[in-house]
């Protein structure tokens, strides 16, 4: 069965330091990968996804097949990126839909 | 504006109460979802529609139900509340349109049964 797994229910660091949350999932098909995050007080939002290959707001994902790792990266952390961050995937087959990690929340402290 | 409207956003209810968790999306998208969330846990999906008159329970079990008569229209109910009904309810609506799927989330409700 499809599951993603993220080990770290709370990530601190300080403000500059690099981040790296981290998420595995296990599905035999080939998924598409996804990070939301939550800010406090607001709504479940998207904030990247892999197969567009980008960098919002500082952070990169990427895709490792070899290791089914999808580990979100930041290089110098900011206070306003404290969050719940999800990975989540989606099976490519039937009705798509999103599976979720348990979530880690990323503190950032000045 | 193109959005996804949840009410209420809090309740607090005793048991024993019949619900309707109403759901609302200006976005033009086909596809529905109800997600649970538990404090810190992660987000199950109990409910999902394709479209008009077309309902589906997800992944985790769920004592209540959804209709679909509407298009931008998804209501949850539960006929008799509980306090293991307490939780947070997220409605999401999607696209696929241009290729690129995205999730997108209405504020949630919060529930307390007690």
């Amino acid at each position: 069965a499809q599951r993603v797994t993220q080990p770290e229910k709370l990530l601190s660091v300080f403000k500059g330091a690099p981040v790296e949350l981290k998420c595995n999932y296990s599905y035999s098909g080939s998924p598409e990968l996804f990070w939301y995050v939550q800010y406090s007080r607001q709504r479940l939002q998207l904030l990247l996804r892999h197969i567009s290959r980008e960098s919002i707001k500082g952070f990169t994902a990427d895709l490792n097949k070899g290791e089914t790792s999808f580990h979100l990266k930041k290089p110098f952390a900011q206070e306003e990126d404290s969050a719940m961050y999800y990975c989540a995937l989606i099976m490519n087959t039937g009705f798509q839909k999103l599976v979720f990690g348990t979530g880690t929340r990323l503190l950032v402290s000045p | 504006e193109a959005d996804i409207y949840q009410t209420p956003r809090y309740l607090v209810i005793g048991t024993g109460k019949k619900i309707t968790l109403e759901c609302s999306q200006t976005m033009g998208h086909d596809k529905m979802y109800w997600y649970q969330q538990d404090p810190g846990m992660e987000l199950h999906l109990i409910h999902y529609s394709y479209g008009v008159n077309s309902t589906e329970k997800g992944d985790l079990s769920s004592e209540s139900t959804v209709s679909r008569i509407r298009t931008e229209h998804f209501p949850l109910t539960l006929e008799s509340a509980r306090p293991s009904h307490t939780s947070q309810y997220l409605c999401a609506s999607s696209d696929t349109s241009g290729g690129l799927y995205e999730q997108f989330f209405g504020p949630g409700t919060r529930l307390t049964v007690l």
